[in-house]
């Protein structure tokens, strides 16, 4: 079945400085991308998400990139704020909407202020 | 929308009993989904339903796990007879399917068994 490694397990910045989240998967049928925020004792959120057929995909301060070729995406915020601070989870699926999603063990992102 | 909504959201019972944890996905989602969250082992998928439909039920960890989708806007997992490490958050997710992808999680039932 589909593995999704996500590195690092913690991140510490600076606020105002950019943050780079990384993950790299299995299976090359896997067609789908999400990232999730969590907050301490809430649901996971859809922050951002991004399909095989893309590239890279932008939503104000925050960006995800995909490279197919080599397995891997990675989730970008820049200009961080002190509400970045959450528990970032990367996924990954092979049917889009229609298959579950695989996660990948989460980064806990802290911002400095 | 109520978005999705799960139900209790705290349940604390012992070991050997039976639990049953309910979940009412977004109208109008074809897909729904149970995930589980412990410290150790992240976030899971148990099972997955289309149309009231079973797909895929090998995340289930074992034979006291079993869950159910009678019809469109309800569904309940069960686990019976409950163990201590049974004790997880257990999230309900919906989605709409066709070209539409996104997962949306209901707020979870904290699970703990005694």
């Amino acid at each position: 079945g589909e593995n999704v490694e996500q590195h690092p397990s913690t991140l510490s910045v600076q606020e105002g400085d950019s943050a780079v989240i990384k993950c790299t998967y299995s299976d090359s049928a896997s067609n789908y991308f999400p990232w999730y925020k969590q907050e301490l004792g809430k649901r996971p959120q859809l922050i951002i998400d991004i399909r095989s057929n893309v590239g890279e995909k932008k939503d104000q301060r925050i960006a995800v990139t995909l490279n197919k070729t080599a397995k891997h995406f990675s989730l970008h915020i820049t200009e961080t704020q002190p509400e970045d601070s959450a528990v970032y989870f990367c996924a990954a699926s092979k049917g889009g909407g229609a298959d579950g999603l695989t996660f990948g063990k989460g980064t806990h992102l802290i911002i400095q202020p | 929308d109520a978005g999705v909504i799960q139900s209790p959201r705290h349940e604390v019972t012992e070991m050997g009993q039976e639990v049953t944890l309910r979940c009412k996905p977004i109208s109008g989602h074809d897909y729904l989904f149970w995930y589980r969250q412990t410290m150790m082992r992240g976030l899971e998928l148990l099972i997955y339903f289309n149309n009231n439909v079973p797909i895929d039920d090998s995340g289930m960890p074992e034979d006291r796990f079993s869950a159910k989708m009678p019809n469109a806007s309800f569904s309940t997992l069960k686990i019976q007879p409950s163990e201590p490490r049974d004790s997880a958050v257990y999230f309900c997710a919906s989605s709409v399917g066709g070209q539409r992808y996104e997962q949306y999680f209901g707020p979870g039932t904290r699970l703990t068994v005694t």
